[in-house]
């Protein structure tokens, strides 16, 4: 099973702020990565697949790179609705499997 | 709009089964894969099982394999988890989700608000 490690696992910042979270994969899984953000008691909400391709509706201010087994999430400029859990998931191969989560707060 | 309705989460004794189904509306079920994606309090997410579009292919998590199935109707635009021999550990909020890519499975484009299992005696 391919496992996802994202630090930091809690990440505080200020509005305004730039934002990196990093998700490294045990073996390359080319660009078949995903970013979730998820909101205390609601359900997680898709932000970008293929590592850097960005869903329609999400706000520029979100990027993903990497490919192989480094990837990261920036978010350019932190805005008060970006606080949040954001999680990294591979689908190079089942299982599927998340990284364990960073908990972006407010500083 | 494209809509994933869950049910059947509940309180369950240790070693009962449970039924969980998922409803979906607003795009072609049959075309897509699905998913479902658990949360135990306080965790991260996990994901489950997968369904292929046509119901062929499944694939389940170690930690429920030869306990929960994934199945679907596409008749019903539903999608389906049996849980058998619950076990503490399997208490979470349960999330269906649709892939992302025709005929795919991959990450997750549309979620549900999900379903509360609480396995306790």
């Amino acid at each position: 099973d391919i496992q996802m490690t994202q630090s930091p696992s809690t990440l505080s910042a200020s509005v305004g702020d730039r934002v990196t979270i990093t998700c490294r994969a045990s073996q390359s899984i080319s660009s078949w990565l995903a970013w979730y953000q998820q909101k205390p008691g609601k359900a997680p909400k898709y932000l970008i697949y293929k590592a850097s391709s960005l869903e329609s509706g999400v706000p520029s201010r979100f990027s993903g790179s990497g490919s192989g087994t480094e990837f990261t999430l920036t978010i350019s400029s932190l805005q008060p609705d970006d606080f949040a859990t954001y999680y990294c998931q591979q689908y190079n191969s089942s299982p599927l499997t998340f990284g364990g989560g960073t908990k972006v707060e407010i500083e | 709009q494209v809509q994933l309705v869950e049910s059947g989460g509940g309180v369950v004794q240790p070693g009962r089964s449970l039924r969980l189904s998922c409803a979906a509306s607003g795009f072609t079920f049959s075309s897509y894969g699905m998913h479902w994606v658990r949360q135990a309090p306080g965790k991260g997410l996990e994901w489950v099982a997968v369904i292929s579009y046509d119901g062929n292919n499944k694939f389940h998590a170690d930690s429920v394999k030869g306990r929960f199935t994934i199945s679907r109707d596409n008749s019903k635009n539903t999608l389906y988890l049996q849980m058998n021999s619950l076990r503490a550990e399997d208490t979470a909020v349960y999330y269906c989700a649709k892939d992302g890519v025709v005929q795919g499975w991959n990450y997750m484009d549309v979620w549900g608000k999900g379903t509360t299992v609480t396995v306790s005696s």
